[in-house]
């Protein structure tokens, strides 16, 4: 199958700085791509869609100053979480779509520890 | 919430058991699929069943679709150890192309 990679793996950041993931599709253009958080023991939540070269679209309850979404590519796109707190420690998970399907290669995930 | 719900949210078996997983959803679907995730990792797909299709099979996998009750299951027939992990569905709603994941079932698999 398609393989998706991110990085970092995992990352510790002080409060009140940014942190950057990077997600990438190795192996097929990603037109679309999505971002998910996850917390212990539960559920991915769907965070937001992004199209390539287009803004990302956000759910309900998503702060997009706060989460930066850019998918510049169609191999990359970032998630940047600015001003950091420790509710911002989760599991972020990002995927990829490749035009027409509805299939989502998912990427291993990044655990984020803000101290 | 568009988000399914699953049950059981944890189901512990022995080995060579078969394992069933149902996932309850809300509105029209274009399809539904299953994952599987091994703790504090990425998730695999595992079958993409549509709409009009009533059950799949993937080697050990089966899966049924109702779209009238609006649910589906997951079967796994004879368990192994390894099948231990979390088992999500996801839904794709008409129209969109986003997936939303029911909750989970947290499956163990005793040796």
């Amino acid at each position: 199958g398609a393989v998706v990679s991110q990085h970092p793996s995992w990352v510790i950041c002080k409060s009140g700085t940014s942190v950057k993931i990077e997600c990438r599709s190795l192996d097929f253009q990603a037109t679309t791509m999505f971002w998910y958080r996850q917390f212990p023991k539960q559920s991915l939540m769907l965070m937001a869609t992004s199209n390539e070269g287009s803004k990302a679209t956000y759910e309900q309850g998503v702060e997009k100053d706060k989460f930066l979404i850019n998918h510049a590519s169609l191999t990359l796109s970032t998630l940047t979480v600015t001003s950091a707190h420790p509710e911002d420690s989760s599991f972020y998970i990002c995927s990829g779509m490749a035009g027409g399907a509805y299939e989502q290669y998912f990427g291993p995930g990044t655990r984020l520890t803000v101290t | 919430s568009q988000q399914g719900e699953e049950d059981p949210q944890a189901l512990s078996i022995q080995e060579g058991e078969n394992a069933t997983m149902n996932c309850s959803y809300k509105t029209s679907i274009n399809n539904l699929q299953w994952y599987r995730q091994n703790s504090g990792r990425g998730l695999v797909h595992l079958i993409l069943i549509r709409s009009n299709e009533r059950e799949k099979h993937s080697g050990r996998l089966r899966v049924t679709l109702d779209t009238s009750k609006k649910s589906s299951s997951l079967l796994i027939t004879a368990s192994r150890a390894a099948d231990t992990a979390s088992y999500f569905c996801a839904t794709v709603y008409s129209g969109a192309n986003n997936l939303f994941f029911g909750t989970g079932t947290r499956l163990t698999v005793i040796p």
